[in-house]
């Protein structure tokens, strides 16, 4: 079934941690974003990947990083995770060019940190 | 500043019909999207305009004026699968979106 698969689909782990959400699509699509989702708050870009082999910074960037090494996978990394990075992360991709911008989201990763 | 305005809440009866309103403040204009999510789940596209005017789809229709920055979603013959957060983006000079923080639709009975 083609789509977007994030990795995990919840998760706990402790201030000060390392981790990394997982995220792969099977569309060929050439952009890739990510997002994260407060309550009260709309969604907001933390990074995308117009292509692979390149990354570009959103509305919300620090503490996070990103690679693009290919096509299929974008995955996030959180270096040194704090409490404020307590959140619902939207993994996205669009077919670059077309006009209307639409976007296929992931299932989304539920991230706690203590 | 880019802003994006919508309720935060609506409720509305089964079979009845609903319109959600958003505003919106982007520099430059690529676009009106609505996508709807419900609770738990990732947001799924429903509309798009980037002309004046009303685009119809079935039981969702979606309107924009782009003079007054201004664009809303009607849903009719509401059904209880309906209840959901209803977001509306708008596309800036760069292609991003932009988004409001949801509505949430309460359907009652």
């Amino acid at each position: 079934i083609a789509g977007i698969t994030q990795a995990p689909t919840s998760q706990i782990l402790a201030a000060g941690r390392r981790m990394t959400l997982r995220c792969t699509q099977d569309m060929r699509h050439n952009a890739m974003y990510w997002y994260r989702q407060d309550l009260g708050l709309g969604l907001r870009l933390i990074h995308y990947s117009n292509t692979a082999g390149t990354t570009g910074k959103g509305e919300v960037p620090d503490g996070y990083s990103v690679s693009r090494a290919n096509t299929d996978d974008f995955p996030l990394t959180l270096a040194s995770a704090v409490p404020s990075q307590t959140s619902v992360y939207f993994c996205a991709s669009r077919e670059q060019g077309s006009g209307a911008n639409v976007l296929t989201f992931g299932a989304g990763s539920r991230l706690t940190v203590l | 500043g880019q802003n994006i305005d919508q309720p935060t809440e609506m409720t509305a009866t089964e079979g009845a019909i609903v319109q959600i309103n958003c505003t919106y403040q982007t520099s430059g204009f690529n676009g009106l999207f609505w996508y709807q999510q419900h609770a738990g789940e990732a947001p799924t596209f429903l509309s798009y305009n980037v002309l004046d005017g009303l685009e119809e789809k079935g039981r969702f229709s979606s309107f924009l004026s782009r003079s007054k920055g201004y664009s809303y979603l009607l849903l009719k013959e509401l059904q209880m699968k309906d209840s959901a957060s209803y977001l509306c983006a708008a596309g800036d000079s760069n292609y991003q979106l932009i988004w409001g923080a949801g509505t949430k639709l309460i359907i009652k009975p």
